[in-house]
């Protein structure tokens, strides 16, 4: 497993303004991924932090909204761009292996909680 | 679009009793994941099944993963309050390792 720490644990922000949520691992990873967690809901794969390229986004999700750096095998940010009160919610990041098919496990950041007014 | 249904959406027992949370798709998964989320922090995987058929046990926890790999089934044997939180299920896409489709969460609430 890893340990898996994300900065700010808790914002609350005003409409219109952006804020970047870093992701910060304690080895390298193979895979990082983003996903957004409405209040009492599930989980919502926002896109693949892909290292030295573009994110991967999921359908309903674009770059120009959740800008995604991965500059190195530990390090992620995710920016949420333009925010709403749409944009509230809890923001995750989760690391995987690659080992092959069936290892397909994830391990999960403590999350940041965004609230925006 | 691959979508998991789990099921009851919520859950509300008394200490002692027992429960059975679904995990039902018509997608194959290569392999699928339950996860127990608390409040203020992320999920935490319990355990990965991988073979259709399959049973792990987790102490009083038992998983299952369905013959056809399209459900899975996770049964609580006396539930305790420290059991309490919201149990996630999730599959990785046959053919496509990096992935995972979460289900649509059920929230326990155990009573002391």
């Amino acid at each position: 497993s890893a340990v898996i720490s994300q900065k700010p644990s808790r914002d609350i922000c005003q409409r219109g303004t952006s804020l970047t949520i870093q992701c910060q691992v304690d080895s390298q990873v193979t895979m990082m991924f983003w996903y957004r967690q409405q209040p009492g809901q599930s989980l919502t794969l926002i896109a693949t932090a892909n290292q030295g390229s573009e994110a991967t986004y999921e359908s309903g999700f674009v770059i120009d909204k959740f800008p995604i750096s991965r500059p190195n095998l530990t390090f992620s940010t995710l920016t949420v761009s333009n925010m709403s009160p749409e944009d509230s919610s809890i923001y995750l990041c989760s690391v995987g292996y690659d080992r092959g098919p069936g290892t397909d496990t994830q391990y999960f950041g403590p999350g940041t909680r965004l609230t925006v007014l | 679009t691959q979508l998991l249904e789990q099921s009851p959406q919520f859950l509300s027992i008394q200490e002692g009793e027992n429960l059975t949370v679904y995990c039902n798709s018509s997608s194959v998964f290569s392999s699928l994941q339950w996860y127990r989320q608390e409040p203020g922090e992320g999920p935490v995987l319990l355990v990965t099944v991988v073979t259709g058929g399959e049973v792990k046990k987790l102490k009083r926890l038992t998983f299952q993963f369905g013959d056809a790999r399209k459900d899975s089934s996770l049964h609580i044997t006396a539930a305790q309050p420290g059991d309490t939180g919201l149990y996630l299920c999730a599959g990785a896409i046959t053919y496509n390792t990096d992935k995972l489709i979460f289900g649509t969460g059920t929230r326990l609430q155990v009573f002391p």
